[in-house]
């Protein structure tokens, strides 16, 4: 089945540092990717919609500089967490679905990353 | 405004007797419902999904019932085991296009053996 990595798993890193998380899918191509939040004791919250090679679409309260999206190949999407504070600590998620699926095929998801900022 | 409702944060259920986790939706465009089943920090795991035009799909344990008119799904799983313990989230999407999914709080499930 699609197989979607997510690295890295678990990051600490100091406020006002910034945070790369990448998002592979490692055996079909990715023309959508997905990015979720979540809170603890909370839903996945969709932060932001990339389609590879234009720009990503956020949601409505999601600050885009301070959430760089690229999604340059077919195969990975990184979500960059700019200038981080205490209270963008979160599990993020990727998902991806792959070229001629549509709404009605289950999306894939990676296994998070942990982000804790101190 | 949550547009997929799970009510129940938790659910307990004896080892071998029926797990059934509910959901509530509101908005009439969505027409692809999922369940997925997620592990502490881990990402959600794709388990069962239903089309708006069928009204239970079944695979293995797991059963997922959909009533439209009540804008109402459920998960079946029976019987029960210790591993199901895990997070379930109810999620849908709308018939259109490239769409995310909308996903519920999601309901913590507890198999006791």
């Amino acid at each position: 089945g699609a197989v979607v990595s997510q690295h890295p798993s678990r990051v600490i890193c100091k406020s006002g540092t910034s945070v790369k998380i990448e998002c592979r899918s490692l055996d079909f191509q990715a023309t959508t990717m997905f990015w979720y939040r979540q809170f603890p004791k909370q839903s996945l919250m969709l932060m932001a919609t990339s389609n590879e090679g234009s720009k990503a679409t956020y949601e409505q309260g999601v600050e885009k500089d301070k959430f760089l999206i690229n999604h340059a190949s077919l195969t990975l999407s990184t979500l960059t967490v700019t200038s981080a504070h205490p209270e963008d600590s979160s599990f993020y998620i990727c998902s991806a679905r792959g070229r001629g699926t549509g709404y009605n095929s289950p999306l894939h998801f990676g296994n998070g990353t942990r982000l804790t900022v101190t | 405004d949550q547009q997929v409702k799970q009510n129940s944060p938790s659910l307990s259920v004896q080892e071998g007797r029926i797990s059934i986790l509910n959901c509530d939706y509101t908005n009439s465009m969505f027409d692809y419902f999922l369940w997925y089943k997620k592990y502490p920090a881990e990402g959600p795991t794709f388990l069962i999904s239903i089309s708006s035009i069928k009204d239970k799909n079944e695979d293995g344990r797991f059963t997922v019932f959909l009533n439209k008119s009540a804008k109402h799904l459920s998960l079946h799983i029976v019987p029960s085991q210790p591993g199901d313990s895990a997070v379930y989230f109810c999620a849908a999407s709308p018939n259109s296009g490239n769409t995310p999914l909308v996903f519920g709080k999601g309901t913590r499930l507890s198999v006791i053996a």
